[in-house]
Formats: C-alpha cells, sequence, structure tokens
C-alpha cells in the first residue's frame, strides 16, 4: 500500500464552482500534513497546513481526519489561476507525497 | 534571499556517464532532500540529510550516491547513467514544516 493515495482527476470544472479531494495516508503515527501546489513543469509551492481542528485560507478549506486518515481539500469559487496539480504531503521526519490531484478551471 | 538554488537546470547525458547535482541553500535548515518527479507522477524521495554529516536512503535511492559536508550543500551523484534515471530532481530544505524546493534540474539520459 502506498504510505499516501490520491485521486488523480483530473477535475475539470468551470469557473466559480466548489471542487474537493481527498488523500488518504497509511501511518498513523504521521506528524504533519500539508497541501502543496504545482504548476506544470515547475517546483512544489506550499499552499497550506493541515490542522487537526480544519483551516481556512481565503477560498481553500483543508481538513484532517485522524480516526480514519484522511485529509480533504476543498476550493470555493474556483478562478482560472486554480488550475494546478495538488499535492498531498504526509509528514514524520521526512514528507511522503501523493501523486496529486490533476484540477483544471475553465471559463 | 536565495533559499534554494539547484544547478543545472537542464542536462543531457549518455549512457554510462556521470554527474552530480548541486544543491544549495542559505537558509541555516538541518533538513534536506532530493526528489525525483517522472512525469505525470508524484514525487519520489532519494536520499535525505538530517544535518551535516548525516543522510539516509528514501525510496529510490538505487544509482544514486549523496554528501552532506556542510549545512548549505547537498550534492547528488548519478554514476553510470541510465534511461530510467531521466527525470525531474528536485532537491528542497526544511526546519519545522514547510518545504522549501529548488526550480528543479530537467536530467535526459539518451
Amino acid at each position: 500500500r502506498k504510505e499516501v493515495e490520491q485521486d488523480p482527476g483530473p477535475f475539470n470544472v468551470p469557473e466559480g464552482a466548489t471542487v474537493a479531494f481527498n488523500c488518504t495516508y497509511s501511518n498513523s503515527a504521521s506528524q504533519s500534513f500539508f497541501w502543496y501546489r504545482q504548476d506544470c513543469r515547475k517546483e512544489p509551492k506550499l499552499l497550506m497546513s493541515v490542522y487537526s481542528s480544519g483551516n481556512e485560507d481565503g477560498r481553500f478549506t483543508a481538513q484532517l481526519n485522524r480516526a480514519s486518515q484522511y485529509i480533504s481539500l476543498l476550493i470555493r469559487d474556483s478562478k482560472l489561476s486554480d488550475s494546478a496539480t495538488y499535492l498531498c504531503v504526509v509528514s514524520d521526519y521526512k514528507l511522503s507525497f501523493g501523486a496529486g490531484t490533476t484540477v483544471t478551471v475553465r471559463a | 534571499n536565495a533559499g534554494v538554488t539547484q544547478t543545472p537546470k537542464f542536462r543531457i547525458l549518455k549512457i554510462g556517464q556521470s554527474m552530480t547535482l548541486q544543491c544549495t541553500q542559505d537558509m541555516n535548515h538541518n533538513y534536506m532532500y532530493w526528489y525525483r518527479q517522472d512525469p505525470g507522477m508524484g514525487l519520489k524521495l532519494i536520499y535525505y540529510s538530517v544535518g551535516a554529516g548525516i543522510t539516509d536512503k528514501g525510496e529510490v535511492p538505487n544509482g544514486y550516491n549523496v554528501s552532506r559536508s556542510t549545512t548549505e550543500d547537498f550534492p547528488l551523484r548519478l554514476e553510470l547513467a541510465a534511461p530510467s534515471q531521466t527525470s525531474v530532481y528536485f532537491c528542497a530544505s526544511r526546519v519545522v514544516g514547510e518545504l522549501f524546493f529548488g526550480e528543479g534540474s530537467r536530467l535526459t539520459v539518451l
């Protein structure tokens, strides 16, 4: 079983729509959780950390469910600029990446 | 503020050649990592280091070597390059939490 698994998508949504996707992880001892964004052929960049109580950053909401070992990302009011691959990252002393979920927002 | 700097950005190698990908960071981070990303795939950890003089294998270490003589530098050595090593290589560093990535090194082995 992979350490981190994501629905690869692609999710193809119109501008203004809401899109959500999950990531599951296998190591119950994982301490930290993140969502990274990666644009085509570029380096990944931190989108947001994920906290146990859930957290928002503008139009982005992240949730963590330790009991079921998954994290989620929800994007509200999608913009064209949200088109990217979203990487789930789970950390103990090293970080494990999911393969990414591709989101395409169309006009 | 330079952050994490990788060189070269692009390189074409012939099968059997060797080369070193350079990575340096100016943030005084203890943790450094090398990942590879194949087309359409996620990042796979090659090697990592928790501080100068300490390195350890990740998921896919075969065909690579690293060293960490200083906090700043974490070079990745490819010995006897093979077509399977064609990939984009990312170096990253962190203290706690966020990983800071270099811009990547695109390597093609022909």
